[in-house]
This record gives C-alpha cells, structure tokens and sequence, in this order.
C-alpha cells in the first residue's frame, strides 16, 4: 500500500488528453511538499518528468504538465504519442516518515 | 555528462549479505545526496534510504522496512556511494537504483538514475 495513491491504469487513444491523479495526505502533498513526476518506459531506469508540481526539465516536451492542489496533484498528457506508453510515478516526501515517498505507478496504454 | 552505474547485484542465500557499489561521475559528488530505490518485478518503487552530503554531516536515513538491515555509505575519494544489505529475505528480490537528488532537502526530486542492478534472494 503506498503513501500516494495512483489509479493503476489509464488509457487513451493517439491524439487525446488523458491525465493521472497522484492522492495524499495532509503529511506529504498537503504539508506541502512538492511533487515530482518520472516517466519508466519498458526495461529502462525512471526519468525525471516534471518536477517541483509543474516544471519540466529541459528536453520533456510541453505536452506533460503538472499541477497540485491541496493534498493531490495530477500529470495531464496532450496529443497522446505511442512513445508515451510506459509507467508513470508520482514522488514526494512525507514528514511523519522522514521519507521520500512514491505513488503505486500508473501504466499508460496508447490504444 | 552525469553517470552512476551500479555493480555488486547477484544471486544471494536468504540470510546472507550483499554489497552494492554506485560509481558516480560529471557532477560534484562531495555536495550531493545520495539515494536508494528498488523495484520487484512488475512492481512500484521503493524508496530505500540515503546519504547526505559533507555540509550534512553525511547523514543517513532509511524506510522502515529495511532499518536495521541496509547501510548506506559512501568513498568522496571514489565518488562511490554503497548499500549494504544484510540478513537478505526474499521479498528483497528486485532492481535497485542509485539516484542523485537534486538538492540535499526535503524538496529535492531525482535527477539521475543508475541503469540498476539485479538482486536476487533465493536459495
């Protein structure tokens, strides 16, 4: 059971909008702490995707943004590529853990 | 171009002992913290521990689960960072990854990944 809670799968077909929600609570998100997004293609090492709740790092097109609100915070995903199928985590830390803390992961399927 | 590769992952006894090396490179090491993360197969990730850098007295932290069992540390002499896994059950099968935080805080996010090594706990 993790800190943050991701749904476990989202879909979407090429060209469309889809977003993950990442849920937590008043000692990690709502604290607030920020939240940080990473990208697992297939067989890879995760990559940092946006960090800081809303910011890319250089090279991450402006297709992928963040935001959060209260204790949630959510990843929305614009013109749906096939190279956008892979897991996608969420990140922040918790101060009742002193610990960073990972959402469950979402697989992205690109139908 | 910032680098970490990790070595030292392998097949283990359950109860038995393993080290894992992270060998750093193209940023500064001394100012750096340094982190753990695991992945079991077709799992999430796992937050594990760290090391903090010099000006934080290189101060270390671990997740409940592995308190007691792991030990995070590091060489500045090699830009090595290591994590020393004892009395290894099975559930501690997974990939692990060395990452490099941003900043030595609680704010910090994972900048760079190692490409991760395999641990295997089976007898």
């Amino acid at each position: 059971q993790s800190v943050l809670t991701q749904p476990p799968s989202v879909s979407g077909a090429p060209g469309q909008r889809v977003t993950i929600s990442c849920t937590g609570s008043s000692s990690n998100i709502g604290a607030p702490y920020d939240v940080h997004w990473y990208q697992q293609l297939p067989g890879t090492a995760p990559k940092l995707l946006i960090f800081g709740n809303s910011n890319r790092p250089s090279g991450v097109p402006d297709r992928f943004s963040g935001s959060k609100s209260g204790t949630s915070a959510s990843l929305a995903i614009t013109g749906l590529q096939a190279e956008d199928e892979a897991d996608y985590y969420c990140q922040s830390f918790d101060s009742s853990l002193s610990a960073s803390v990972f959402g469950g992961g979402t697989k992205l399927t690109v139908l | 171009e910032v680098q970490l590769v990790e070595s030292g992952g392998g097949l283990v006894q359950p109860g038995g002992s393993l080290r894992l090396s992270c060998a750093a490179s193209g940023f500064t090491f001394s100012g750096s913290s340094m982190h753990w993360v695991r992945q079991a197969s077709g799992k999430g990730l796992e937050w594990l521990g760290r090391i903090r850098s010099r000006p934080n007295n290189y101060a270390t932290g671990y997740a409940a689960s592995v308190k007691g069992r792991f030990i995070i540390s590091r060489d500045e002499s090699q830009n090595t960072a290591y994590l020393q896994m004892n009395s290894l059950q099975t559930e501690d099968t997974a990939v692990y990854y060395c990452t490099r935080r941003s900043k030595d805080d609680s704010s910090g996010y994972y900048v760079a990944w190692g490409q991760g090594t395999l641990v295997t706990v089976a007898s």
